[in-house]
């Protein structure tokens, strides 16, 4: 079983819609979540970083975190072409180490 | 704030030959560097782990010495690529760890450096 695991997609939603990205984990005991947004031929961008069970809300984006259930997702609220990228997640292993573990990522395509 | 820097943007080069990749944090002091590479379609794969002052951990399967890395201030990780091949041409990007109040352990990223070796 991989460590992060993502849906590879293409995740394809019209303009304005909410885009839900979903992510699991395998080690129970990791405790920071991040969502990177990547662009082709560009280096990852930090979106959110979570920590605990949840929400979290920032403008459009929203990191939701369950780890009884190890998964954390990503919604995008009235979402727009420029989002049109690859979603990252990345998991820190645990024991303080602060090294993450990064998902294969889920393509996201808005179309107008 | 967080920004990082990387140097060359890309890099064609012969095969054989040394190349060697700068990685800058502008507006902090990162003690911990990371650097990956990241194949066309493919997610990151973390290389090693790069803290000042000391040597870094590599993760397995990477060759150290292939792969060298020098952390030798708080601003500053170079990666040198040593008689690199065509198998070797990949992006390569370093990211640094803030540690500051809530943000205690994100990492943010260089616009990474695409190396093609011919």
């Amino acid at each position: 079983q991989k460590e992060v695991e993502q849906n590879s997609g293409p995740l394809s939603v019209p303009e304005g819609a909410i885009a839900s990205l979903n992510c699991t984990y395998s080690d129970r005991g990791s405790q920071s979540f991040f969502w990177y947004r990547q662009y082709s031929g560009k280096s990852p961008e930090l979106i959110m970083s979570i920590y605990s069970n949840g929400d979290k809300e920032d403008g459009r984006f929203t990191a939701q975190l369950n780890k009884a259930s190890q998964y954390v997702s990503l919604l995008i609220r009235d979402s727009q072409p420029s989002d049109s990228a690859t979603y990252l997640c990345a998991v820190n292993r645990p024991g303080g180490s602060y090294i993450p573990t990064f998902g294969r990522g889920t393509s996201l395509i808005v179309h107008p | 704030g967080a920004v990082v820097s990387q140097h060359p943007s890309w890099v064609i080069c012969k095969s054989g030959t040394s190349v060697k990749i700068e990685c800058r944090s502008l507006d902090f002091q990162a003690t911990t560097m990371f650097w990956y590479r990241q194949f066309p379609k493919q997610s990151l794969m973390l290389m090693a782990t790069s803290n000042e002052g000391s040597k870094a951990t590599y993760e397995q399967g990477v060759e150290k010495d292939k792969f060298l890395i020098n952390h030798a201030s708080l601003t500053l990780s170079t990666l040198t690529v040593t008689s690199a091949h065509p198998e070797d041409s990949s992006f390569y990007i370093c990211s640094a760890r803030v540690v500051s109040g809530s943000s205690y352990n994100e990492q943010f990223f260089g616009p990474g450096t695409r190396l093609t070796v011919l």
